[in-house]
């Protein structure tokens, strides 16, 4: 059984800057969320994809947006980075909304650092 | 709305001692409670969980929690603490039905000493 893997595992962008961030689902899970960690906090959510569409967005703003691709894997995208975006990005997948019980399986993370 | 509040930022305790990390939560709906532990520049892994029957949930390495409804409480406990306990905790809370997403609390740092 293959767990959530992410890419990159560290970056480092300038302010106004794009980045992409990319994950990969636990086998046999079809619904990924997206999870931003500031530094000495605890994880808070940005959004979740299923079935290839956004399923649920937390309170960020326009432009964290992502995509979910045909083989469940998917990507956040920041644009205009700003410094406060530094972060321990975590992607988590699970089974689909209804046939689980909450329970996610999270990647080790995507670290951001915005200079 | 649901939202986690975790008692103490950091707590120390000596190996062999007790482990006691509390969690209160507040729900409009019955929740499903989680304590996820964090090491060191990794991602959340889930220690136990409690959706529904018995109140008293066991986990992995030892650790089990109990939800008590009045007490609007999910405290973690283990026995015993050991010097590979040493992490970050989380607690989180979700809904039992329809979008569901993680609401996590701020954490709580374990620390064993020797």
């Amino acid at each position: 059984e293959t767990g959530v893997t992410q890419s990159p595992t560290h970056l480092i962008k300038t302010r106004g800057q794009q980045v992409t961030l990319r994950c990969s689902s636990q086998s046999g899970h079809n619904t990924v969320s997206w999870y931003q960690q500031a530094l000495g906090q605890g994880p808070q959510f940005i959004f979740q994809y299923y079935r290839e569409e956004e399923n649920g967005r937390g309170n960020f703003p326009p432009r964290f947006s992502g995509l979910q691709f045909p083989n469940y894997s998917s990507e956040l995208n920041v644009n205009a980075l700003e410094l406060d975006d530094s972060a321990l990005y975590l992607c988590a997948s699970s089974f689909p909304p209804g046939q689980n019980t909450g329970e996610l399986f999270f990647g080790e993370g995507s670290r951001l650092t915005v200079l | 709305a649901q939202s986690v509040t975790q008692l103490g930022s950091h707590v120390s305790v000596s190996e062999g001692a007790l482990v006691l990390l509390r969690c209160n939560y507040s729900s409009s709906v019955p929740p499903y409670l989680f304590w996820y532990v964090q090491y060191p520049n990794q991602g959340l892994q889930l220690l136990l969980k409690y959706t529904t029957g018995a109140t008293l949930v066991k986990g992995i390495n030892g650790f089990e929690a109990e939800f008590k409804k009045s007490e609007t409480s999910f405290h973690l406990t283990k026995p015993s603490a050991h010097m590979s306990d040493a992490a970050e905790y989380f607690c989180a809370v979700t809904k039992n039905t329809g979008f569901q997403k993680l609401v996590f609390g701020t954490g709580t740092r374990l620390l064993v000493s020797p």
